[in-house]
């Protein structure tokens, strides 16, 4: 078993719609972060958290830290988010764990 | 330079070639990333540099890779011999410290071994 789970592994939505993307760890861990990589193979930093909830744009990211479960949403989807969702945990050392990425695709 | 800069961005080279991949990352980070990610796979770990320091080189597939970093900046991963096997991506992450900071990314090294 992965140390670092996520849920759905593929997701197709209509534009517009709500979406979550889940992960679960099973590590102690001091931060979680969540990436987007586009097609192209580029990987941006969409959030690091360590607890509550954090808002960027469309984007929300909260944690449990006593489940152990994160979820990243994305309120009225587009096109352009279509991308790989990962999820990555630290520990407080330098070794980041990875999910295996949620590949979402959304339709006009 | 504004982000982690990596060269060249596609590389086809034939098979018993090598292979030198580059990584410039942010200036001032000390802490420098290669993961390797195979088409539709995930990120796999390589080598983690803290300065000119390697404490961690564990995921290096193979003694024919190799990676070097100098002065706190450049590092270099360097394939032997390619074989097929070592298509993918490359790619180069830095961050400021150890821990507790943002990880940033460059957009990857495209080798593939034909």
């Amino acid at each position: 078993k992965n140390e670092v789970e996520q849920s759905p592994q593929n997701l197709t939505a209509q534009e517009g719609e709500f979406i979550t993307i889940n992960c679960s760890y099973s590590v102690g861990i001091s931060a979680l972060h969540w990436l987007q990589q586009h097609p192209g193979g580029g990987i941006v930093s969409l959030f690091m958290l360590s607890s509550g909830k954090k808002k960027h744009g469309r984007l929300i990211a909260t944690i449990n830290i006593q489940e152990k479960h994160s979820s990243l949403h994305i309120t009225a989807s587009h096109p352009r988010d279509s991308a790989v969702y990962i999820c990555a945990v630290t520990s407080g050392t330098y070794k980041y764990i990875f999910g295996t990425g949620t590949r979402l695709k959304v339709l006009a | 330079g504004a982000g982690v800069s990596q060269s060249p961005s596609n590389k086809v080279t034939e098979k018993g070639k090598d292979v030198e991949l580059r990584c410039d990352p942010i200036s001032g980070h000390t802490a420098l990333y290669w993961y390797r990610q195979s088409l539709g796979q995930g990120l796999e770990f390589l080598i983690y540099f803290q300065g000119n320091s390697a404490p961690d080189k564990s995921g290096l597939p193979s003694d024919r890779f190799s990676a070097e970093r100098t002065g706190g900046s450049v590092s270099t991963l360097t394939i032997q011999r390619t074989q097929q096997e070592d298509s993918a991506v490359y790619l180069c992450a830095s961050r400021p410290t150890i821990a507790g900071n943002t990880i940033y990314f460059g957009e990857g090294s495209w080798l593939t071994v034909v």
